[in-house]
């Protein structure tokens, strides 16, 4: 089945800095890509995703690029504000099937 | 739109009681629903796939008598933890498949169950 690993599990970086974060996975048939921002005892939020037709999506400060060939795929945000503080989930799934979550990274912004 | 509720939003329970969890698609049908589990500091663990109308379909390792899971409608998918034990305390939540092509899942904003 698939596996999904993500790195790093904690990131600290500079107000305004730029923060990357990366996952990279198993399954071939995988061809969604979402990413999702969690806060404290709230549900998963839907931040950008990306399907395995393009290579690169962006909204905003948020972005996302895809590499199949080598089966990673990361997130950029950049300008970071205090706001962006949170744990942050990638996950892959195939075509209408289960999404199988990266281990999660804890973004924290300092002032 | 695509809006999916959870309730109740906390409970507490005493070990060896059964716990009913109820996700929701408010505005939209969902064929499949997903039971996913969060324990405290750890990622999303799929625990079981459900369809409409059919058995669920669980993920290695989680004892399809202890979690029921049932999907009478398009729009309500449940969760009983049955003979719930300590251990069992963690955060539930659903997430609902709206299908017609679209890959995204909507997540309900999750169950806090403490077994004492």
């Amino acid at each position: 089945g698939e596996n999904v690993e993500q790195h790093p599990s904690t990131l600290s970086v500079q107000e305004g800095d730029s923060a990357v974060i990366k996952c990279t996975y198993s399954d071939s048939a995988s061809n969604y890509f979402p990413w999702y921002k969690q806060e404290l005892g709230k549900r998963p939020q839907l931040i950008i995703d990306i399907r395995s037709n393009v290579g690169e999506k962006k909204d905003q400060r948020i972005a996302v690029t895809l590499n199949k060939t080598a089966k990673h795929f990361s997130l950029h945000i950049t300008e970071t504000q205090p706001e962006d503080s949170a744990v942050y989930f990638c996950a892959a799934s195939a075509r209408a099937q289960k999404l199988v979550f990266g281990q999660g990274t804890r973004l924290t912004i300092n002032p | 739109g695509a809006v999916v509720s959870q309730h109740p939003s906390r409970v507490i329970c005493k070990s060896g009681t059964s716990v009913k969890i109820e996700c929701r698609s408010l505005d939209f049908q969902a064929t499949t629903m997903f039971w996913y589990r969060q324990f405290p500091k750890q990622s999303l663990m799929l625990m079981a796939t459900s369809n409409e109308g059919s058995k669920a379909t669980y993920e290695q390792g989680v004892e399809k008598d202890k979690f029921l899971i049932n999907h009478a409608s398009l729009t309500l998918s449940t969760l009983t933890v049955t003979s719930a034990h300590p251990e069992d305390s963690s955060f539930y939540i659903c997430s609902a498949d709206p299908g017609q092509g679209l890959d995204e899942q909507f997540f309900g904003p999750g169950t806090r169950l403490t077994v004492l």
